[in-house]
């Protein structure tokens, strides 16, 4: 099984600025297969990245998606309050589909 | 537009069992497989399963397997996943998404709360 780690668990941070999550896998994925969901409490998650770096359907390009190997990472470059939620990086290459532990981003 | 609506909440005891339904409409139900996943209160989130609308073919997460069932009703666009032997641990928000090929999950029902209590 491919065990994915996050880093940080929790961000809080004030509209505006950037800020970079990070994902990494226990074994090289190709990087087709990363993708990064956004949740809000009470919601379903929303698809925002796959293949590390293309935009889901509706997704603002203020989100990013980069990396390769084992290192990945979403970037989103002016926090909106809006962003205030958890996001989870997860690899589809290999069942299972494991996830990411997330990290919650909190806008002050 | 593309939606997968899921069955209400639940509540069982622990020993039981349930049921949960995956109602999708907007898109062809035959070209995308349903993949189940579960989100436990402060836990992250937990790939259980797939089913094929076509051949009704499954994979199972190993935690899972012995204890689920996954089907589809190909005339009703509607999937199932039931889950057996319920503990308090499976009290969670469960999913229903689909997926294209090796894609990731592009839409997801809105979830169904399972609770397990004695």
């Amino acid at each position: 099984e491919i065990v994915l780690t996050q880093s940080p668990g929790t961000l809080s941070l004030s509209p505006g600025l950037r800020v970079s999550l990070s994902c990494w896998t226990s074994q090289t994925v190709t990087s087709t297969y990363i993708a990064w969901y956004q949740q809000k409490p009470g919601q379903a998650p929303r698809l925002l990245i796959y293949g590390t770096s293309t935009r889901a359907t509706g997704i603002p390009d203020r989100f990013s998606g980069s990396g390769s190997g084992t290192d990945f990472t979403l970037t989103i470059s002016r926090l909106e309050p809006e962003d205030s939620a958890v996001y989870f990086c997860q690899q589809y290459s290999r069942s299972p589909f494991t996830f990411g532990p997330g990290t919650k981003v909190e806008i002050k | 537009q593309v939606q997968l609506v899921q069955s209400g909440a639940e509540a069982r005891k622990p020993g039981a069992s349930v049921k949960l339904s995956c109602t999708t409409s907007g898109y062809s139900f035959s070209g995308y497989f349903i993949h189940w996943l579960r989100r436990a209160p402060g836990q992250g989130l937990e790939w259980m399963g797939w089913v094929n609308p076509i051949s009704g073919g499954t994979e199972y997460a190993r935690k899972f397997q012995g204890r689920v069932t996954m089907t589809r009703d190909t005339s009703i666009s509607t999937a199932y996943m039931e889950l057996r032997s319920l503990t308090s641990y499976d009290t969670a928000v469960y999913y229903c998404a689909r997926v294209y090929g090796n894609s990731p999950c592009d839409y997801w029902g809105q979830g169904t709360l399972v609770t397990v209590s004695s």
